[in-house]
């Protein structure tokens, strides 16, 4: 069991937007302005898409945003595309002695 | 570019060990805290164990600590990840990744390296 909980799946069909709800608790998501966002596509290392909540590395589009309210953190991706298929992982530091946590991942399915 | 290469994956027997190794270049490899990430087949990703840039600060997760060791050699640039008395549910992909900052933004991660643990 992971410790950020994510839903399993998302879809939607291109030139739409969804949303991708990451929860924990006040000893992670909550307590810290420190959740990333990682893109997987099958068989690809993961790819930094939001970090520290709602910033973007340079080069990846502004499509993808990310925010946070209390123990809650999402990732909003507008105007999706067919490439935006993919694995969806939420990250966030945490004050226990694991440093990091991960949730268990969103398959993002584009119709 | 920055760059992160593992090595060192492949098969091992229950019990037995393994020692991964990760190149870095393209950056100030002394600058950063660096990170071990692991994803078992078909699974989520589950981060393993994370170094300080001068080696002082090093963390594991508990479904791994008093089996792993984590290393680093500033003067060539690796990272190292000692794995001994492996479990089958060791079995995973294993990234190398960097670490900006000391709060989990993990930028870029390596191609990953396969830990089979099967008799």
């Amino acid at each position: 069991q992971s410790a950020l909980t994510q839903p399993a799946s998302v879809s939607g069909s291109p030139g739409q937007s969804i949303t991708i709800s990451c929860t924990g608790t006040s000893s992670d998501v909550g307590g810290y302005n420190a959740v990333s966002w990682y893109q997987q596509h099958p068989g690809k290392a993961p790819k930094l898409m939001i970090y520290d909540v709602s910033y973007r590395p340079s080069g990846v589009s502004n499509r993808f945003s990310g925010s946070k309210s209390g123990n809650t953190a999402s990732l909003t991706i507008s105007g999706l595309q067919a490439e935006d298929e993919a694995d969806y992982y939420c990250s966030s530091y945490t004050s226990s002695s694991t440093h990091v946590v991960f949730g268990g991942g969103t398959k993002l399915t584009v119709l | 570019q920055v760059q992160l290469v593992e090595s060192g994956g492949g098969l091992v027997k229950p019990g037995g060990s393994l020692r991964l190794s990760c190149a870095a270049s393209g950056f100030t490899f002394s600058d950063y805290y660096m990170s071990w990430i692991r994803q078992a087949p078909g699974k989520g990703l589950e981060w393993v164990s994370y170094i300080s840039s001068s080696g002082n600060i090093i963390y594991y997760a508990d479904s791994v600590k008093g089996r792993f060791t984590i290393s680093r050699d500033n003067a060539r640039n690796s990272l190292y990840l000692q794995m001994n008395s492996l479990r089958a549910e060791d079995t995973a992909v294993y990234y190398c990744a960097r670490e900006v900052g000391a709060t989990g933004r993990i930028d870029p991660w390596g191609q990953g390296t396969l830990v089979t643990v099967s008799s």
